[in-house]
């Protein structure tokens, strides 16, 4: 199939190891922010998301962390599976503080890769 | 399946042709988008509608590009006289947006893979 992001930073890890994905945002003012998941052929997928006002969130095996000083986020993914692997994106929301309606501003992609 | 859902998925045309992509929304969502994605690239967004209202277009819409939401529903993106460099990935996202919230989670469609020969 179609690959997405074919010169991506690469992300490797072993099965049931913990993953953190990194990314820099842009914006000082930007006060929403998502991570999503990308396979090979297919959109983007929403996995979690945070507001501004709070520093981490928690999902199911996922954590968001937000440092709004160094203007960073990052994803961790807890006991990574195979179905795990594909291109992660950060995507900030230019909506709402940052005067723009609602579009979102992706950063590069990190792909990651888990190995049996 | 209630997700959002674009048609064709796959469009190869030659260079100078018309091409008319189509997104239906999530039911019952107020707001669409649209991005393109080019290979190695995350999306880039291209124009954003609020019920049938086209409220942002991006400086990346040049002027053979046209977007639509007549009914404050399904949304049409065409390219008229297409050029090799349109080739990418054409997604459409919706959202469910209040009055107060301008900030809202957008959900992402398959996406148009678009080939210009």
């Amino acid at each position: 199939g179609e690959s997405v992001g074919l010169h991506l930073p690469t992300l490797s890890v072993q099965e049931g190891d913990n993953s953190i994905i990194n990314c820099a945002y842009s914006n000082s003012a930007s006060d929403y922010f998502i991570w999503y998941k990308q396979e090979s052929g297919k959109g983007p997928q929403f996995i979690i998301d945070i507001r501004s006002n709070m520093d981490k969130r928690q999902g199911q095996r996922v954590t968001v962390l937000l440092n709004k000083t160094v203007k960073h986020l990052s994803l961790q993914i807890a006991a990574t599976q195979p179905g795990d692997s594909a291109v992660y994106f950060c995507a900030e929301n230019m909506g709402g503080r940052a005067g723009g309606y609602n579009k979102l501003i992706f950063g590069a992609g990190t792909r990651l890769a888990v190995h049996p | 399946d209630t997700g959002v859902s674009q048609n064709p998925r796959h469009k190869i045309t030659k260079r100078g042709q018309n091409v008319t992509f189509r997104c239906d929304p999530i039911s019952e969502h107020n707001r669409l988008y649209w991005y393109r994605q080019t290979l190695g690239q995350g999306p880039e967004f291209l124009t954003y509608f609020q019920n049938e209202a086209q409220l942002e277009k991006s400086r990346l819409l040049s002027d053979r590009f046209s977007a639509e939401r007549p009914k404050g529903s399904f949304s049409t993106l065409e390219i008229q006289r297409t050029e090799q460099g349109d080739s990418a990935m054409y997604l459409c996202a919706s959202s469910l947006g209040g009055r107060v919230t301008l900030t809202d989670t957008q959900y992402f469609g398959p996406g148009t893979r678009l080939t210009v020969l």
